[in-house]
């Protein structure tokens, strides 16, 4: 079957931009996961939602950045005003209730 | 906290065997095993549960040590396909997200 899918892949924008990100779980998985990987590091956990719920934010780095999953399925992650240190991987995850996580592509970001 | 991974890079030539070791400073539920191929999403192996047990697919073994809050994974007559980084992931009691270490580059070379 289909696995996560991120959109876009690759997005390029000016400081002070705001992006979103997006992010499509496998169907029926009831938690979805963000992380955010630089190059040569391990995902750095950001925030999780079971179902619409958001149940831990406490990995988003500061109030420009905020996550939604309105109807328990598709997520979108937003960074407002973005900053040069913002670009990095962006991943998503989802899975069935404590279960091993399947992680998307990623949407790689860049801030210029 | 971060769990720290050691060694930071191995190089073997194929066949030969690799230990991977993930600790944690706090006390753990379970452990998880993701492989990373260089421009690839990381793709699951394995969770480990319980103090002290061990679990195994092909030649791919790992153990976990719930008192001492450490993880070995073991790659026995490495292949070339098994190369990449591997990364640990932690869940602390009664927190759902897993909290992933630097990880470990494994090169094998034919």
């Amino acid at each position: 079957g289909a696995g996560v899918s991120q959109s876009p892949r690759y997005k390029v924008t000016k400081r002070g931009q705001d992006v979103a990100l997006r992010c499509d779980p496998i169907s029926g998985h009831v938690s979805l996961y963000w992380y955010r990987q630089a190059l040569g590091q391990g995902p750095e956990f950001l925030t999780y939602f079971n179902y619409e719920a958001q149940q831990d934010k406490s990995g988003l780095p500061n109030d420009r950045f905020s996550a939604e999953r309105p109807e328990g399925s598709i997520s979108t992650l937003t960074i407002q005003r973005t900053e040069q240190r913002d670009s990095a991987m962006y991943r998503c995850a989802s899975s069935p209730l404590n279960s091993p996580l399947h992680f998307g592509n990623g949407t790689r970001l860049t801030v210029t | 906290q971060q769990p720290v991974q050691s060694p930071q890079a191995v190089i073997l030539r194929e066949g030969e065997d690799a230990v991977i070791n993930c600790s944690s400073s706090k006390a753990l539920y379970s452990v998880h095993w993701y492989r990373q191929k260089h421009g690839e999403a990381p793709v699951f192996l394995m969770i480990l549960l319980k103090g002290g047990e061990q679990k195994g697919h092909d030649k791919i073994s790992a153990s976990f040590n719930e008192k001492k809050q450490q993880s070995s994974l073991y790659l026995t007559a490495s292949q070339l396909s098994y190369s990449g980084t591997y990364f640990c992931g932690t869940e602390g009691k009664g927190a759902q997200k897993l909290v992933f270490g630097q990880g470990t580059r494994l090169t094998i070379n034919p």
